[in-house]
């Protein structure tokens, strides 16, 4: 059964520190994105990327965040200058495309920010 | 702005018994309402999904019923299981060119007892 992979399962950082979330989304899917869940709280929307760009972003992907899909893929999100209110599990997320809505979750990043 | 509303938060059900959680959402375009099933350390996993032209869909145990006019909806777990134990949540996404960014409610954590 295809799945959305993520690395790592774990990641520790200092505040201040740049890092970057990996994602391999299923392989024939169009829609990629990122979401977060704060520890014991609801899963939030970050941002969908389709067609090599930015197609949608909620209030939370400011400036300090970026994605790429720096080849056929891989799919990244950056946080540039880390915060210790960024420390959340970031799941990715893809979907086929038009008119097939289902979106397959990976396991997931827990991104610790000490 | 809450855009999609769940309760109850925390739900306890014998095995056997019927697991009841409710949805309300406040955007009238929203015309995909999945919910999604989460073991702990695992993304959310689809379970059942409806969109608004139907009032009820079925998939063996699980059932959402969907009611336009209150813009409510809400999944009905029957014969619940210990396995059925996870946390829940309800979603709603709109279908435009950009994707499909889901809006997720606070989730509800099932106890199906033994």
């Amino acid at each position: 059964e295809p799945e959305v992979t993520q690395t790592p399962s774990h990641q520790v950082t200092q505040m201040g520190q740049e890092v970057i979330l990996r994602c391999v989304p299923i392989s024939n899917h169009l829609y990629f994105y990122w979401y977060r869940q704060i520890l014991g709280q609801k899963v939030e929307f970050l941002v969908s990327f389709y067609n090599n760009e930015i197609s949608e972003k909620s209030e939370i992907f400011d400036d300090q965040f970026s994605v790429e899909r720096p080849d056929g893929s891989n799919f990244t999100l950056k946080i540039r200058s880390t915060k210790l209110e960024d420390s959340a599990m970031y799941f990715c997320a893809s979907t086929s495309g038009f008119m097939n809505t289902e979106a397959f979750f990976g396991q997931g990043t827990r991104l610790t920010v000490v | 702005q809450q855009q999609v509303k769940q309760s109850p938060q925390s739900l306890i059900v014998q095995k056997g018994g019927i697991s009841i959680i409710n949805c309300a959402y406040e955007n009238t375009a929203f015309d995909y309402f999945p919910w999604y099933q989460q073991f702990p350390g695992k993304g959310p996993a689809l379970l059942i999904a409806i969109r608004p032209d139907v009032s009820e869909k079925k998939e063996g145990r699980f059932t959402i019923s969907f009611n336009k006019s209150a813009k409510q909806f809400s999944l009905h777990i029957m014969d619940s299981q210990p396995g059925d134990s996870a946390t829940y949540f309800c979603a709603a996404s709109l279908n435009s060119n950009s994707g499909y960014a889901l809006n997720f409610g606070k989730g509800t954590s099932l106890l199906v007892t033994p």
